[in-house]
């Protein structure tokens, strides 16, 4: 168990509608990273948040949108919801706002299939 | 980012010692070397990571040459739960958090 966790873990929707995918950091973990993982493209970095700021900017569509909250836990909102999107979206965390040496603990993931 | 390349997949059985080796010629100065366990459907898993020479765990041992050019994970005495996929990484400071990930080393251990 990693520390972070991801709710809700499956989520099945049609195609054109609005998910929101949530993730709680490692107690203590400042910043929050998203990740989608799918068949053909592997692990892609989509975004990532450090106390509540935007940091870093990954291959994100901008169907996508994502923040972080004062209490440090994340959403990451998916809209206008396309086939394509259907993926295992994985959220991490780590303790510093981002160097690449730091550690990111990964959560259990949310598997998403568009219908 | 340094691009890395590993290979697709290995076999190995259990009770054998793996080394899974990453290439990563263009990485500079400042970059660490990361590599991250994956189970299928989980999230990757922190193993190890090392800036130079040799490091090691409870999981494993990475080597790292003086060139840094290259690095080696050793998995001694895998068992049949090893079965999962090897990403490398490599980022420095000023690359932010996002890790590129390539396409993995699907290790398979046999019994």
């Amino acid at each position: 168990d990693s520390g972070v966790t991801q709710t809700p873990k499956h989520l099945i929707t049609a195609t054109g509608q609005r998910v929101t995918l949530r993730c709680s950091p490692r107690s203590g973990d400042l910043s929050v990273y998203w990740y989608q993982q799918s068949l053909d493209q592997g692990l892609q970095f989509l975004i990532q948040y450090y106390n509540g700021e935007e940091r870093a900017k990954g291959n994100i569509l901008e169907r996508f949108s994502a923040q972080q909250f004062p209490d440090l836990h994340s959403e990451l909102n998916l809209s206008s919801l396309e086939l394509g999107d259907s993926a295992l979206y994985f959220c991490a965390s780590s303790v510093e706002s981002g160097r690449g040496a730091d550690t990111q603990y990964f959560g259990p993931g949310t598997r998403l299939t568009v219908l | 980012l340094a691009k890395t390349t590993q290979p697709i997949s290995m076999d190995s059985y259990e009770g054998q010692e793996v080394n899974i080796t990453c290439s990563h010629n263009n990485i500079a100065t400042n970059d660490y070397i990361t590599w991250y366990q994956q189970f299928p459907s989980q999230g990757p898993r922190f193993i190890i990571q090392g800036y130079k020479t040799k490091v090691k765990n409870e999981v494993a041992s990475l080597f790292i040459p003086a060139d840094r050019k290259s690095s080696t994970l050793s998995l001694p005495r895998v068992s049949l739960s090893d079965t999962a996929v090897y990403y490398c990484l490599v980022g420095g400071d000023n690359q932010g958090g996002k890790l590129i990930f390539g396409q993995g080393t699907e290790l398979s251990v046999k019994p």
